[in-house]
């Protein structure tokens, strides 16, 4: 199957600044990524939907300016936790894919804690 | 939007029995519904998927079922081993506003399932 990163895989932060999240396709262009969120001993949440070039859709929920999302390559999908609180802390999780009804490949999720 | 409801939270069963994980979503446009391994703290691993144009689909020991018109699927593990231990989630597919592209997964909550040696 395709190959999907994420960076970094920790990160502890203080409650207040910004962490960015890296999400890349390694063998393959993605056109769209998807973000999602899972606490502990519970399921995945979808965030946001990812579109090169163009701006993130959001779920109904999720605060856009508060999770920043930026695709700026057919490889890339960036999200940005800003001005995180301890109820951000969570694992997220990043996926892509090769279009409608094809198999998302999951990134290997990026632990957050924010202090 | 689209919800998954997925059944049981926890399976238990004997080594070598048989498993069954039952789903059920709301949102009768969806039409891919993949199943997902996850085992602590590490990615989810797509076991098996079907599409609304299949009835019914079968990888060894592995199996899954779609009933489009009662709107249910079902994951069927057959011979359970020690390592088929693991959080399962069921997920379908939902429209993008876009109209274009692929589409976000709704999730189950998930099924801890146990293989008792």
């Amino acid at each position: 199957g395709a190959v999907v990163s994420q960076h970094p895989s920790r990160v502890i932060c203080k409650s207040g600044t910004s962490v960015k999240i890296e999400c890349r396709s390694l063998d393959f262009q993605a056109t769209t990524m998807f973000w999602y969120r899972q606490f502990p001993k519970q399921s995945l949440m979808l965030m946001a939907t990812s579109n090169e070039g163009s701006k993130a859709t959001y779920e109904q929920g999720v605060e856009k300016d508060k999770f920043l999302i930026n695709h700026a390559s057919l490889t890339l999908s960036t999200l940005t936790v800003t001005s995180a609180h301890p109820e951000d802390s969570s694992f997220y999780i990043c996926s892509a894919s090769l279009g409608r009804g094809y198999e998302q490949f999951f990134g290997p999720g990026t632990r957050l804690t924010v202090l | 939007g689209e919800n998954v409801e997925q059944h049981p939270s926890t399976l238990s069963v004997q080594e070598g029995d048989s498993a069954v994980i039952k789903c059920t979503y709301s949102d009768s446009a969806s039409n891919y519904f993949p199943w997902y391994k996850q085992e602590l703290g590490k990615r989810p691993q797509l076991i098996i998927d079907i599409r609304s144009n299949v009835g019914e689909k079968k990888d060894q020991r592995i199996a899954v079922t779609l009933n489009k018109t009662a709107k249910h699927f079902s994951l069927h593990i057959t011979e359970t081993q020690p390592e088929d231990s693991a959080v399962y989630f069921c997920a379908a597919s939902i429209r993008g506003s876009s109209g274009g592209g692929a589409d976000g997964l709704t999730f189950g909550k998930g099924t801890h399932l146990i293989i008792q040696p």
